[in-house]
C-alpha cells in the first residue's frame, strides 16, 4: 500500500503564533496532496489542493494568507497556520493520491491543533 | 459544486445484525465512490470503493451498491461486530477532479 506520514500528531500553541504541519508520502510520489480540516463530530472539509511546484488551490472561504501551503517536492507538502487563534483548533489531515491514480486517497495520521 | 448527503447520522445495531448507510450525490459526472471508516482520533481508512461502471461490489461482510440513475450509493455491513463501531464516511469524485467530496458521516454503534 501507499503510506502517508504526517507530523506533528498533536500540537498546542499560543494564540498569535504560527504552526507548521508536514505531510510526506513515504513510498510513492504525490504530485497532488490535499489538506482537510475536521472539527469534532463533523466531516472532512477540503481546505486546499497542493500541487508540486506550483501554487495551491484553495477552497472557497479558506484564507490563503492564513493557511500557507508549500509543496516543494513530490513527497512533501507543508501547511502553516499563521497567527493561529482558538477557532483554528481542529484536526488537520493531509492526503495524497499516487501520481497517475484517480480516486483512492491515502491519509496521513492527522494533526490535532489546539490554540490556547 | 458536488454535494454528498449521507444518512443516517447515527446508527445503532445489535451484534450480528446488518447495517445500511446511504448516500446521495448531486453531480452526474461523478464516477468514483469510496467508503471510509474512521475510528476516534485516527485517520480515515478506505474499506471499499466502487466505480460508476459497476452496480455492486462485495468484500467479505462489506458490500456497496450504486444506482447511477438515482444518484445514490449504499454501504452494507452484514454480521456486524463490535469492532465495526466507528464513523463511516461516503465520498464521491467528479471526473476531471482529484479531490473527494465527503458525506457528513454516520456514527455506527454495534451493541454486543
Amino acid at each position: 500500500g501507499a503510506v502517508v506520514s504526517q507530523h506533528p500528531s498533536w500540537v498546542i500553541c499560543k494564540s498569535g503564533t504560527s504552526v507548521k504541519i508536514e505531510c510526506r508520502s513515504l513510498d510513492f510520489q504525490a504530485t497532488t496532496m490535499f489538506w482537510y480540516r475536521q472539527f469534532p463530530k463533523q466531516s472532512l472539509m477540503l481546505m486546499a489542493t497542493s500541487n508540486e511546484g506550483s501554487k495551491a488551490t484553495y477552497e472557497q472561504g479558506v484564507e490563503k494568507d492564513k493557511f500557507l501551503i508549500n509543496h516543494a517536492s513530490l513527497t512533501l507538502s507543508t501547511l502553516t497556520v499563521t497567527s493561529a487563534h482558538p477557532e483554528d483548533s481542529s484536526f488537520y489531515i493531509c492526503s495524497a493520491t499516487r501520481t497517475g491514480d484517480t480516486g483512492e486517497l491515502f491519509f496521513g495520521e492527522g494533526s490535532r491543533l489546539t490554540v490556547l | 459544486g458536488e454535494n454528498v448527503e449521507q444518512h443516517p447520522s447515527t446508527l445503532s445495531v445489535q451484534e450480528g445484525d446488518s447495517a445500511v448507510i446511504k448516500c446521495t450525490y448531486s453531480d452526474s459526472a461523478s464516477n468514483y465512490f469510496p467508503w471510509y471508516k474512521q475510528e476516534l482520533g485516527k485517520r480515515p481508512q478506505l474499506i471499499i470503493d466502487i466505480r460508476s461502471n459497476v452496480g455492486e461490489k462485495k468484500d467479505q461482510r462489506i458490500a456497496v451498491t450504486l444506482n447511477k440513475t438515482a444518484k445514490h450509493f449504499s454501504l452494507h455491513i452484514t454480521e456486524t461486530q463490535p469492532e465495526d463501531s466507528a464513523v463511516y464516511f461516503c465520498a464521491s469524485l467528479r471526473a476531471g477532479r482529484r479531490a473527494l467530496t465527503f458525506g457528513s458521516g454516520t456514527r455506527l454503534q454495534v451493541q454486543p
